[in-house]
């Protein structure tokens, strides 16, 4: 019954190993985000996508690319990652805001090594 | 430009006493959401409560209730005769209610420890 499912649960990567992040939702809404939330820190949003429009935070590193080719799949890709960049990746989706309500996948814990 | 304050950062408490986690917020909007997210140590965040600016009365949900006050910007949430389970960190978040930047700002989040 999951609705917006993250995959995979865990990685881990190589420093400067390209990795991407995977994010699909079966509920058809239009915005998809991605946040960062490192330990002991809140979720801090990289980037969303409001349908195809790509909106990035001011201060998301060049580094952070995102990808959504349909409504369902939106993808978080590295380019090249740092130890810092260690951390709980979470998705989530709204069909427009506050108002819908949003829904979060259980996110990917990723570890750089 | 949207902010939310969670000035505690640590709670420490007894298995059955009750316990209230405060937030603070800051918007210049005048219709806006307020959550509580509840986040286990597996990761994943759990909702708990949705809320609307112009909807003030407080709400209870079984051990779990809600206190809005928009004189004072303050959306606190108390659990009663916590428990063990309750250990979780809390975030508290402000949404704008819809438009293609909507998106959810978190404050940093409280530590709730529930010993038995």
């Amino acid at each position: 019954d999951a609705m917006v499912i993250q995959n995979p649960r865990y990685q881990v990567t190589q420093f400067g190993k390209p990795v991407t992040l995977s994010c699909s939702q079966t509920l058809n809404h239009n915005v998809m985000y991605w946040y960062q939330q490192k330990s002991s820190q809140a979720p801090k949003l990289l980037f969303h996508y409001y349908d195809k429009d790509f909106n990035n935070e001011a201060d998301t590193p060049d580094n952070f690319q995102s990808r959504r080719p349909n409504t369902s799949f939106c993808f978080l890709d590295i380019r090249s990652p740092g130890l810092g960049d260690t951390a709980m990746y979470l998705c989530a989706t709204t069909l427009g805001g506050g108002y819908y309500g949003y829904t979060f996948g259980s996110g990917t814990r990723l570890t750089v090594v | 430009a949207q902010k939310v304050t969670q000035a505690q950062t640590e709670i420490s408490v007894v298995e059955k006493e009750d316990v209230t986690l405060d937030c603070v917020y800051e918007t210049r909007d005048t219709t806006y959401y307020l959550f509580w997210y509840k986040q286990p140590p597996s990761g994943e965040l759990v909702f708990l409560i949705r809320r609307n600016s112009f909807d003030e009365q407080n709400e209870i949900s079984g051990r779990y209730s809600w206190n809005f006050q928009k004189s004072t910007s303050s959306f606190n949430f108390t659990i009663t005769a916590s428990q063990v389970v309750d250990s979780a960190v809390y975030f508290c978040a402000l949404s704008e209610p819809t438009g293609a930047n909507s998106k959810l700002t978190f404050g940093k989040g409280i530590t709730l420890s529930v010993r038995p």
